[in-house]
């Protein structure tokens, strides 16, 4: 079974620093690039950062840019997020996600077709 | 940066009806990087929709997408029980990397 597991979330004060977990299994981890994204309690979606396949091609939304860090280990099947610095608005649950991808003649299709069921981070004094 | 604006924000129908929900973004938009979710409560999101138009592996036929440049919609014919949920368009590709819409509340009537 294609599955994603992420870990590591929980209580921290403002400034703190947290380190994501997320274990895949059922597919080729090395194959494919993977997001973090995250949803604040009762709001939408809010992407935060990609690592492709090799861990050479890295982004960040603006909003954890300098202070989150994605990583990856395909040795070991699995995606990290370190977060620093944290501040009261991360607060949200993180979901890790597959990049799942299509290619047909000349096109190219992206999306996220495999999710984690997510793990909460609380930013709280 | 791309803005994805989904309406309306609920829609309020009965089983067996039809549902339209759209999705305009500020900018042009590369149908093939057009994506719908689904997100049902305590849930993670689920792909529906990819390239604007594909369905995912598993999804109904029921559901369908359509549209291109900054306009696109998300058709559910004979609403079921359980597609009452959140649902969420995102477009890959511009900075930054993927946004999503705020969503639309399918709810029962």
């Amino acid at each position: 079974e294609v599955q994603l597991v992420e870990s590591g979330g929980g209580l921290v004060q403002p400034g703190g620093s947290l380190r994501l977990s997320c274990a895949a299994s059922g597919f080729t981890f090395s194959s494919y690039s993977m997001n973090w994204v995250r949803q604040v309690p009762g709001k939408g979606l809010e992407w935060v950062s990609y690592i492709s396949s090799s861990g050479s091609t890295i982004y960040y939304a603006d909003s954890v840019k300098g202070r989150f860090t994605i990583s990856r280990d395909n040795a070991e099947k699995s995606l990290y997020l370190l977060m620093d610095s944290l501040r009261a608005e991360d607060t949200a649950v993180y979901y890790c996600a597959r990049e799942g991808y299509r290619y047909d003649s000349s096109y190219a299709y992206y999306y996220m077709d495999v999710w984690g069921k997510g793990t909460t981070v609380t930013v709280s004094s | 940066e791309i803005v994805l604006t989904q309406s309306p924000g609920t829609l309020s129908l009965s089983p067996g009806e039809r549902a339209t929900l759209s999705c305009r973004a500020s900018q042009r938009v590369n149908s093939n990087f057009l994506v719908w979710y689904q997100q049902k409560p305590g849930q993670a999101p689920r792909l529906l929709i990819y390239g604007a138009s594909s369905r995912a592996t598993g999804i109904p036929d029921r559901f369908s997408g359509s549209g291109s440049g900054t306009e696109f919609t998300l058709t559910i014919t004979r609403l079921e029980p359980e597609d009452f949920a959140l649902y969420y368009c995102q477009q890959y590709g511009s900075s930054p990397l993927y946004t999503f819409g705020q969503g639309t509340k399918l709810e029962i009537k």
